[in-house]
């Protein structure tokens, strides 16, 4: 398999439930990322990990907990969200963070919270 | 902001035509990229072009940039309607490890 690839492509979640989503890359990259692309707003960077370590958390509220156990996989532990969370969470890898290079993304995990 | 902005927000053509999609950012930058989303998908990086380049090629792509302006433009010649999708440009933000700063995008639709 090649690319990024996402897990699940689609969750619809109550306030009070706990569920993960998970990424993960076969590009050999060092640096990963989840975004946050709701309706009608630019693409939101949420948090940066490279080489395993966190790098970037843009002031994301603590409901949302990112864990890299290695430099293949990322996962986005969710715990008692909003509606407002709903939206299409995308993964992304790079060769290394802060050098110039493409980002590619996964297809995304299209959330819903009721 | 450093956000870049395109312009316009939505375009609709005929396949065959040619389509041209405008960003403005509003710092320096030391390259910028243009992407594509088919709805409810992933991005797919397109093209990328550094500050001390002011055209790119890459297939039916082309892409300008200038510095002086702060602009860039996106033209896709002789569009097909699989063009149809959301173009973003993204600009890094070099005081935080080049992360990526992305536009609200245009939407294209390329009718057949």
């Amino acid at each position: 398999e090649t690319g990024v690839t996402q897990t699940p492509r689609h969750l619809v979640m109550g306030m009070t439930n706990k569920k993960s989503l998970k990424c993960e890359q076969h590009l050999g990259h060092n640096a990963m990322y989840w975004y946050k692309q709701s309706a009608k707003k630019p693409l939101e960077l949420m948090f940066v990990y490279n080489f395993k370590e966190q790098t970037e958390n843009n002031s994301v509220p603590s409901r949302f907990s990112p864990e890299c156990p290695n430099s293949s996989h990322l996962f986005l532990h969710l715990h008692t969200l909003q509606p407002e969370d709903s939206a299409l969470y995308l993964c992304a890898s790079s060769q290394v963070w802060g050098r110039v290079n493409e980002q590619f993304f996964g297809p995304g995990t299209r959330l819903t919270v009721l | 902001s450093q956000q870049g902005e395109e312009d316009p927000q939505a375009l609709s053509i005929q396949e065959g035509e040619n389509a041209t999609m405008n960003c403005s950012y509003k710092t320096s930058i030391n390259n910028l990229q243009w992407y594509r989303q088919n709805s409810g998908r992933g991005l797919v990086h397109l093209i990328l072009i550094r500050s001390n380049e002011r055209e790119k090629h890459s297939g039916r792509l082309r892409v300008t940039l200038d510095t002086s302006k702060k602009s860039s433009s996106l033209l896709i010649t002789a569009s097909r309607a699989a063009d149809t999708a959301s173009y973003f440009c993204a600009t890094p933000n070099m005081e935080y490890g080049n992360k990526l700063v992305f536009g609200a995008g245009t939407i294209l639709r390329v009718k057949s």
